[in-house]
């Protein structure tokens, strides 16, 4: 049973291009959240999805960043027109229904140059 | 706001002592409690988790203590070995907001030969 993935595992941008950060979470769970570390802090919560809906995005800057976790395919985080201040890793995890602990992928590393 | 607090930013323990990592929240609504390993480079590792209606949780070498009162929790390991060495994160989530889950910024753990 293979863990959550997330790839790539590192990704470095320029200024003003295009991040795309997957996750696949665990076999069995629908449940996907997104969490961004930066620098000697804790995680942060995002966004929480489940198949084809945002159930909680309080956590997403109000712009350039975008979730989403289609029916098929992996949950996708999406930074637009990076800056270096979006430079960190970015976790995803994952969960099955009615259970509260959630398992965690190894991170995308992002740096912005 | 910091509602999850780790006032510990480093610990050292001798190795075959007991390692108290400890927790304070601010968030009376906080219901479910977590702790998270993590080494460098790798995702959080769920570890050990308590529930608020109960007060101590047993999972090996690891144990949780949970005083609703102070509205603090602690890990026990015991007894510490030199693989404990890593950054621990308490964690807590309020079972009605969705289970997104509030980090505190993490306490290094080293264990000394």
């Amino acid at each position: 049973n293979a863990g959550v993935m997330q790839n790539p595992r590192h990704l470095v941008r320029r200024r003003g291009q295009e991040a795309r950060l997957r996750c696949s979470p665990m076999k069995g769970h629908s449940h996907v959240y997104w969490y961004r570390q930066l620098p000697e802090e804790g995680l942060k919560f995002m966004v929480y999805l489940q198949k084809e809906n945002i159930i909680d995005e309080s956590g997403m800057p109000k712009e350039r960043f975008s979730a989403e976790f289609p029916k098929e395919g992996p949950s996708i985080l999406r930074i637009q027109q990076v800056v270096r201040g979006d430079s960190a890793a970015y976790f995803c995890a994952s969960s099955p229904p009615w259970v509260r602990s959630q398992y965690f992928g190894p991170g995308t590393r992002l740096t912005v140059l | 706001d910091q509602q999850v607090k780790q006032n510990s930013p480093s610990l050292s323990v001798q190795e075959g002592r007991i390692s108290i990592l400890n927790c304070d929240y601010t968030n009376s609504m906080f219901d479910y409690f977590l702790w998270y390993k993590k080494y460098p480079a790798e995702g959080p590792t769920f570890l050990i988790s308590i529930s608020s209606i109960k007060d101590k949780n047993e999972d090996g070498r690891f144990t949780v203590f949970l005083n609703k009162s102070a509205k603090h929790l602690s890990l026990h390991i015991v007894p510490s070995q030199p693989g404990d060495s890593a950054v621990y994160f308490c964690a807590a989530s309020e079972g009605n907001r969705d289970d997104k889950i509030i980090f505190g910024k993490g306490t290094r753990l080293h264990i000394l030969p």
